[in-house]
């Protein structure tokens, strides 16, 4: 089936420092949304995309559906001690694979932030 | 501000026993999705669910689970006879469209077999 690839698959930095995760895949993609899980919970939505090329900012996070429509992006900037979770991302594959709507989650990518 | 509720937070059940996780979605929303998370790995769909039928179903979703809009506000989930291995987290999600729509998570139902 289709996968997603997300890297790093964890991360630890220090505050005040940047971050950037990405996802990339073989199949196209017609949605990419990027969510954050703390331990216990649900996903969280942070940001969503639905055009090719589009960047989108939520705050400090910003978030690119790649041109190809294979791949996408999460910065965080100037991260702070709340940042920590774990971020993932999801694509819906929508006609480029025939499916109706469900989404294929990355595996991950753990942040841990330093005071 | 509109959220996805889940009932119970954690059930515990034996092996072999059937249980029924409960969802609210957000009452405008017409997609529902029931995804699994086990302990450490990533979330994996399940099934979707439109206009009162399952709309797609994943490898997971074998005989033993089925889905149910019993009104016009729940969306179950029911595991027939549950195996140790069915432990993990299940969320509920809903959308308002099937693509190209914002998926919202309800924060989970924690499932332990024993």
């Amino acid at each position: 089936g289709q996968q997603l690839n997300q890297s790093p698959q964890s991360m630890f930095i220090q505050e005040g420092e940047d971050v950037s995760m990405n996802c990339t895949s073989s199949s196209i993609f017609n949605t990419w949304l990027w969510y954050k899980q703390d331990p216990g919970e649900g996903p969280v939505l942070l940001i969503a995309l639905y055009k090719a090329g589009e960047l989108t900012s939520n705050g400090r996070l910003t978030a690119q559906f790649g041109i190809t429509r294979k791949d996408s992006f999460l910065n965080i900037s100037a991260s702070i001690p709340s940042d920590v979770g774990i971020y993932f991302c999801a694509g819906q594959l929508g006609n480029y694979g025939g499916s109706q709507g469900n989404l294929i989650f990355g595996k991950g990518t753990k942040l841990s932030v330093k005071p | 501000e509109p959220e996805v509720t889940q009932t119970p937070s954690h059930q515990v059940t034996q092996m072999g026993q059937e249980v029924i996780l409960r969802c609210v979605p957000i009452s405008n929303h017409l997609y529902f999705y029931w995804y699994r998370q086990i302990l450490g790995q990533k979330v994996e769909f399940l099934v979707s669910f439109y206009n009162n039928e399952i709309s797609e179903k994943s490898e997971i979703f074998d005989d033993q689970f089925s889905v149910e809009r019993p009104d016009g506000s729940n969306f179950t989930l029911k595991i027939r006879s549950t195996k140790l291995e069915d432990s993990a987290m299940y969320f509920c999600a809903s959308s308002e469209a099937f693509q190209g729509a914002e998926a919202f998570f309800g924060q989970g139902t924690r499932l332990t077999v024993v």
